[in-house]
């Protein structure tokens, strides 16, 4: 089984400012990586997939891998309350066919 | 696109009744769907692996027997839970991978069972 490391306990920011989430991961030979968002009592919902070391933006979400490093990042831009929720960080595991999910961070925005 | 829908939303059952749940994919087809389990305040765990045409494959500790998991067409699995009892109510979801290779899942919205 893959591991798949959020250490950060949940995430308190003002609206408009930078939320910055990290997830280590212990296998190297890791291709694929995502980021959901799930609301509580909601299912997980696709925010970012990133495949190549570097930043991928997409609106005010911006993913950023680093294979070498073994860690990728999710940075939420301009955060408003209606981000307010868990973040899963999530890998391919292709061995065992599956998604290898962190534990997750919550982010509170506040107003 | 990549929409995935549960049925139903939620559902009260009285302790030793069955209740099946449906995945549908909308817009896709999915080789693979898969079932989650979630209690409050915990992390996702994968229950079962639902392949098309084949037998799921169960987490360990999860009872095949009890949960049981049906994927007869490229967009729908069912997941039967038999013989419900209380310690059974949770959250349950799916999600399903449109793209045979590669690791992206689209998720259902769920569907909250409360065994009474």
């Amino acid at each position: 089984q893959k591991e798949v490391e959020q250490n950060s306990g949940p995430l308190s920011v003002p609206e408009g400012a930078i939320a910055s989430l990290n997830c280590t991961y212990s296998d190297r030979g890791s291709q694929s990586f995502f980021w959901y968002r799930q609301y509580s009592g909601k299912s997980p919902e696709l925010i970012m997939s990133i495949y190549s070391n570097g930043d991928k933006e997409d609106g005010r979400f911006t993913a950023q891998l680093n294979k070498a490093s073994q860690y990728v990042s999710l940075l939420i831009r301009d955060s408003q309350p209606s981000d307010s929720a868990t973040y899963l960080c999530a890998l391919g595991d292709y061995g065992n066919n599956r998604l290898a999910f962190g534990k997750g961070n919550q982010v509170v925005v506040i107003p | 696109g990549a929409v995935v829908s549960q049925h139903p939303s939620w559902v009260i059952c009285k302790s030793g009744t069955s209740v099946k749940i449906e995945c549908r994919s909308l817009d896709f087809q999915a080789t693979t769907m898969f079932w989650y389990r979630q209690f409050p305040k915990q992390s996702l765990m994968l229950m079962a692996t639902s392949n098309e045409g084949s037998k799921a494959t169960y987490e360990q500790g999860v009872e095949k027997d009890k949960f049981l998991i049906n994927h007869a067409s490229l967009t729908l699995s069912t997941l039967t839970v038999t013989s419900a009892h209380p310690e059974d109510s949770s959250f349950y979801i799916c999600s399903a991978r449109p793209i045979p290779g590669e690791e992206t899942q689209y998720f259902g919205p769920g569907t909250r069972l409360l065994v009474l």
